[in-house]
């Protein structure tokens, strides 16, 4: 079946550091993958896509990699902040279910001052 | 710009009663989602509607019905609420043309608990 791991363990990272956060996936042979940030009582809210023959996407502090060969995804924030913490979730396309998402359980990010 | 709306936000049911949870879009979305988040389990689908006019079953659908009303709404009914329905409700909505690299805009969520 298809499967999205994310690093279920909660990263906690000082002000001002590289947060870098894991999305692995099996089975799947996506063209595109999605990042979404979610804070507690919140929907989630879109960040990032990339694009399989992209390897990598910036957005202001935001960086996201895409290897399609380790089936690995990663998602870096430079300069951390306190307001950068919440939980953030990577998701691919269903298979068989229109455009929607299969998403990862996501990983929770905690940045201390 | 509201974006996608759900109402409620909060709703407690007893086992056995009957609700509909709505959603409503005003970004003109062609694709509608229903999906529950349980503690552990992740975001999972239960329907979708890929277009107007049609409504296709997701991962867990079972003990759920949908109506895609119109283009803009998109409500879940639980015909007989049972303590495993207790969760965390999202609507979302896409573009749902030019293929899947459209990103999906959230509801805040409906918190329903069933005693």
């Amino acid at each position: 079946s298809q499967k999205i791991e994310q690093n279920s363990e909660a990263l906690n990272i000082q002000e001002g550091k590289t947060a870098t956060l894991t999305c692995n996936y099996t089975n799947y042979s996506p063209a595109y993958l999605q990042w979404y940030r979610q804070d507690p009582g919140r929907g989630p809210v879109f960040l990032l896509l990339i694009r399989e023959n992209e390897k990598e996407k910036r957005k202001e502090r935001l960086k996201v990699t895409f290897d399609t060969t380790l089936k690995q995804s990663l998602f870096h924030i430079t300069a951390s902040q306190p307001a950068d913490s919440a939980t953030y979730l990577c998701a691919l396309v269903l298979s068989n279910s229109g455009y929607a998402l299969n998403f990862g359980k996501g990983t929770s990010l905690l940045v201390t001052p | 710009n509201a974006g996608v709306t759900q109402t409620p936000k909060f709703q407690v049911l007893k086992t056995g009663q009957s609700m509909t949870l709505q959603c409503a879009q005003d970004m003109n979305h062609n694709s509608m989602y229903w999906y529950r988040q349980d503690p552990g389990m992740g975001l999972r689908l239960i329907y979708y509607s890929a277009s107007e006019g049609t409504t296709d079953k997701g991962e867990v659908p079972n003990g759920y019905n949908v109506s895609r009303l119109n283009k803009r709404e998109f409500s879940l009914r639980l015909e007989s609420a049972a303590p495993s329905q207790t969760s965390v409700y999202f609507c979302a909505s896409s573009e749902g043309v030019g293929g899947r690299n459209q990103p999906q805009h959230f509801g805040d969520g409906t918190r329903l608990s069933i005693l």
